[in-house]
């Protein structure tokens, strides 16, 4: 079956450190794949996604490419901020003809970011 | 601009007790669903509903029912909760479209004693 595996946290970075967050899925066919993320006491939200190999998805400064050698989709930012701290979702859509409710999520990934 | 709502916010069971997790959507979406957050596990699908009149069930749908009472409105029923049940329960909805977002709930925050 499908399966996400993100790298584990917590991470800890000062204010306008360099983040990559790693993502490796494991799917059949041709999944698309997102990061949500997930601010204190709230629930989750898109930050980006890509939906098909070579696609670089983009969203407030964060980046990730859709890598369907290495089947991975890691997170980047150059720069992060104070408010960029919250738990981030790696996740993956099932090829299966045209419905979403086949979302596998990774455990997520705690960003702490100090000032 | 509502989007997802979720009552209740917490919710404190003893084991066996029964009760309903509420959800209803603004947005005019097909599909909902339920997730359950637990730590170091990630979100796990409970069930879902891809358009009114139909529910099926997810990766850990036992001990859970569902009804999708209208286009709007998702709830989740345990009829005997029991302290495995413990967690955090997310409602989503989205439209019926390939790769398009979820939209989320801020959540409840459910312990059963």
């Amino acid at each position: 079956g499908n399966s996400v595996t993100q790298m584990e946290g917590p991470v800890t970075l000062s204010e306008e450190a360099f983040l990559t967050i790693n993502c490796t899925y494991t799917a059949t066919g041709y999944p698309s794949l997102f990061w949500y993320v997930q601010y204190p006491g709230e629930g989750l939200q898109l930050l980006l996604k890509a939906t098909k190999a070579d696609d670089k998805g983009s969203n407030k400064g964060f980046e990730a490419t859709y890598r369907k050698e290495t089947t991975s989709f890691h997170l980047e930012k150059g720069s992060v901020q104070v408010s960029d701290s919250a738990v981030y979702f790696c996740a993956l859509s099932g090829d299966s003809g045209g419905s979403n409710y086949k979302l596998t999520f990774g455990k997520g990934t705690l960003l702490t970011v100090n000032p | 601009n509502a989007g997802v709502t979720q009552t209740p916010k917490f919710q404190v069971l003893k084991t066996g007790q029964s009760m309903t997790l509420q959800c209803a959507q603004d947005m005019n979406h097909n599909s909902m669903y339920w997730y359950r957050q637990d730590p170091g596990m990630g979100l796990r699908l409970i069930y879902y509903s891809a358009s009114e009149g139909t529910t099926d069930k997810g990766e850990v749908p036992n001990g859970y029912n569902v009804s999708r009472l209208n286009k709007r409105e998702f709830s989740l029923r345990l009829e005997s909760a029991a302290p495995s049940q413990t967690s955090v329960y997310f409602c989503a909805s989205s439209v019926l479209l390939k790769n398009s977002p979820l939209h989320f709930g801020n959540g409840t925050r459910l312990t059963v004693t």
